[in-house]
């Protein structure tokens, strides 16, 4: 499964727009970058995900450029309520081969 | 509505004893999971299971252990309970697909104290 490296801690404040991007440079053909946010004493809560270009629901953006070696969730105008933890994976589409490597993630701080 | 429940929420055990957590999911899903959390970490996969009479080792499998009698339980045993093992565990499921969206949705974690 591909690796994934992120930072370890972003800071924001509220209203602003949240860029957190995730390095994946052996990402398979077959990979699909999904991205999950964790609060404190709960499970994670899946976000996005995408393959190539840009994906958009109702909570966040996935920009994912030409060569897929990198990806970036995008926040829009965060409140003090997106303050969590946020992970980045990189694994096969097909649920029944498709093991979840979680890191580290990167823990946002959203400041008033 | 379908929900993934795990029990108990807390628990605190001795050293070597044998415990077991439960995971129970009304989704009809076929694959579940198990993970670890250590505290400043991600999660670790313990064990997981595609469907029924399936179990797999995770990369954090040695001492634990699961059966899966139905689709909607997988329980989680600890043979014989270390310190080491206490952690929070948290059980996931996700629906059988061939490509695309799979997400996992997960329980609310099970925090386990082992003195």
């Amino acid at each position: 499964l591909a690796k994934t490296t992120q930072p370890i801690s972003m800071d924001s404040y509220e209203g602003q727009e949240v860029n957190i991007t995730c390095s994946h440079n052996n990402i398979a053909t077959n990979d699909y970058i999904t991205w999950y946010q964790q609060f404190p004493s709960q499970g994670p809560r899946f976000i996005i995900q995408g393959y190539k270009t840009k994906v958009t629901n109702e909570v966040a953006s996935l920009f994912i450029p030409a060569d897929r070696k990198s990806s970036t969730l995008s926040l829009p105008r965060v409140s003090l309520s997106d303050t969590a933890v946020y992970y980045c994976l990189v694994g096969p589409g097909s649920s029944n081969t498709g093991k979840l490597i979680f890191g580290q993630g990167t823990t946002l701080q959203v400041k008033p | 509505d379908a929900e993934i429940t795990q029990s108990p929420r807390h628990k605190i055990t001795e050293t070597g004893r044998q415990v077991t957590l439960a995971c129970h999911q009304t989704w009809n899903h076929n694959n579940m999971f198990w993970y670890r959390q250590d505290l400043g970490h991600g999660l670790r996969l313990i064990h997981y299971s595609y469907g029924v009479q399936d179990t797999n080792k995770g990369e954090v499998s040695d001492g634990y252990s699961v059966s899966r009698s139905n689709t909607e339980d997988l329980p989680l045993t600890l043979e014989s309970a270390a310190s080491s093992q206490t952690s929070v565990y948290f059980c996931a499921s996700s629906e059988n697909r061939d490509r695309g969206l799979y997400e996992q949705f997960f329980g609310p974690g099970t925090r386990l104290t082992v003195l």
